[in-house]
């Protein structure tokens, strides 16, 4: 079974500067978490969807950041404008299901550096 | 809200000895599921293992066992038998039991092991 795949793996940009990320999850499974993780620190959840709907998106910046899951398989992650505390790992996450325990998978993550 | 502590930011192992990962939690919720997660340099993060707030007994994968204590809320790592490919950074992490919708996890800030040959 493939794993999480994302897409691409290292981004440098200049601040001001859009990016997207992209990531296709585990096949079948309906539940996507987007995370950031800044150096040092845990991951935190942005946005979570259920097929092409979104869950929680409490703790995605709103003014800078947007996702989407089209069809309810592949998602990206956009950041427009970027800022230098932007700079993180973005990780992608999948499960089968949001009910009763699933284990989430994870891909590699994308390492992206604000300048 | 959940709030998830590790207060050792590294630590360090001889091969072949066990070591211990430290981690606190704070909930007001009676049912919720902990978790040890394995993050290598460079590469993708992995479930080591799970324990349900419910069950009384420890949860064990094959070397890597937890010490739950639900009144301490404390949840710690063994790692018996060191391994070189043991090195990493460890996340505890928390999930609520009941979640509707939101399944999210609330992790720690990692603690960095290294394992000396």
């Amino acid at each position: 079974e493939a794993g999480v795949a994302q897409s691409p793996r290292y981004k440098i940009i200049e601040k001001r500067q859009s990016v997207a990320f992209w990531c296709n999850p585990i096949s079948g499974h309906a539940t996507l978490y987007w995370y950031q993780q800044i150096l040092g620190q845990g991951p935190k959840l942005l946005i979570q969807f259920q097929n092409n709907g979104v869950v929680d998106d409490s703790q995605l910046p709103k003014d800078r950041f947007s996702a989407e899951r089209l069809k309810g398989v592949d998602s990206t992650l956009k950041i427009q404008p970027a800022k230098l505390e932007d700079s993180a790992v973005y990780l992608c996450a999948s499960s089968r299901g949001q009910g009763q325990y699933n284990e989430q998978f994870f891909g590699p993550g994308t390492r992206l550096t604000v300048l | 809200a959940q709030t998830v502590t590790q207060s050792q930011p590294e630590m360090s192992v001889q091969e072949a000895e066990t070591v211990t990962l430290s981690c606190t939690y704070d909930t007001s919720e009676s049912d919720y599921y902990l978790f040890w997660y394995k993050q290598p340099p460079s590469r993708q993060m992995i479930l080591v293992i799970r324990q349900e707030a419910y069950k009384q007994q420890n949860a064990t994968e094959n070397r890597f066992s937890v010490n739950f204590q639900k009144a301490a809320k404390s949840f710690s790592l063994k790692i018996s038998d060191s391994q070189l490919g043991d090195a990493a950074m460890y996340f505890c992490a928390y999930r609520a039991f009941f979640t509707g919708a939101n399944s999210k996890l609330t992790f720690g800030k990692g603690i960095t092991l290294s394992v000396r040959p």
